[in-house]
């Protein structure tokens, strides 16, 4: 069973400020990780995915993504906060190689302050 | 290339009412998912279709709920004697056949759901 874990059920940063979101992640086999970003009363969109090619993964509007094996970790950066980042943000975990579902975390909602 | 469309948007019915979503996914997207999501959490997996078959089921499903995708495009999600723990957001996304975008998953704006 895959399983992922936010830690951080919000987070609030300054505009301007480093934005970190915080994903464990447990799978039995080599995983496939996602960042997706909900605004209010939208679906889902997709900010950047690891499939092993890259284990730094940049992904849309600035934000980018490191895998680390060691920690099974996949947390999400941005080195600037804009006003437009606030919303929920949500990892997501599914098996290689075969379309398979996607297991999400519980979210991390994101505030930026002026 | 138009996005993951669902109809209808938002959907108040009375408890023991039945209820169908419709999701068209993007076009050529032969792979189709429903998940649900409740306030406070991360969607969570119902069903997957590849091209008309459905592959996978989750237990959430219950015997009340039933999905179809005749042709291979469009879906329906139908719920039958609607109870209060129904009410959600009911997402669809849709995946492409390209090998290198098989995980990737394309969401609809989502219906949501109120049982009163």
């Amino acid at each position: 069973a895959q399983s992922v874990t936010q830690l951080g059920s919000h987070v609030s940063v300054s505009e301007g400020a480093l934005v970190l979101l915080r994903c464990n992640y447990s799978s039995s086999v080599p995983p496939y990780l996602f960042w997706y970003v909900q605004y209010p009363n939208q679906g889902l969109q997709l900010l950047l995915k690891y499939t092993s090619a890259a284990t730094l993964v940049k992904g849309i509007n600035g934000f980018e993504a490191e895998f680390k094996k060691s920690e099974t970790s996949f947390h999400l950066t941005k080195p600037s906060a804009h006003m437009r980042d606030a919303a929920e943000y949500f990892c997501a975990v599914s098996e290689t190689g075969t379309a398979s579902k996607l297991t999400f975390g519980t979210g991390t909602r994101l505030q930026v302050t002026l | 290339d138009t996005g993951v469309s669902q109809d209808p948007r938002h959907k108040i019915t009375k408890r023991g009412q039945n209820v169908t979503f419709r999701c068209d996914p993007i076009s050529e997207h032969n792979r189709l998912y429903w998940y649900r999501q409740t306030l406070g959490q991360g969607p969570e997996f119902l069903t997957y279709f590849q091209n008309e078959a459905q592959l996978e089921k989750s237990r959430l499903l219950s015997d009340r709920f039933s999905a179809e995708r005749p042709k291979g495009s469009f879906s329906t999600l139908e719920i039958q004697r609607t109870e209060q723990g129904d009410s959600a957001m009911y997402l669809c996304a849709s995946s492409p056949r390209r090998p290198d975008q098989l995980n990737e998953q394309y969401f609809g704006p989502g219906t949501r759901l109120t049982v009163t």
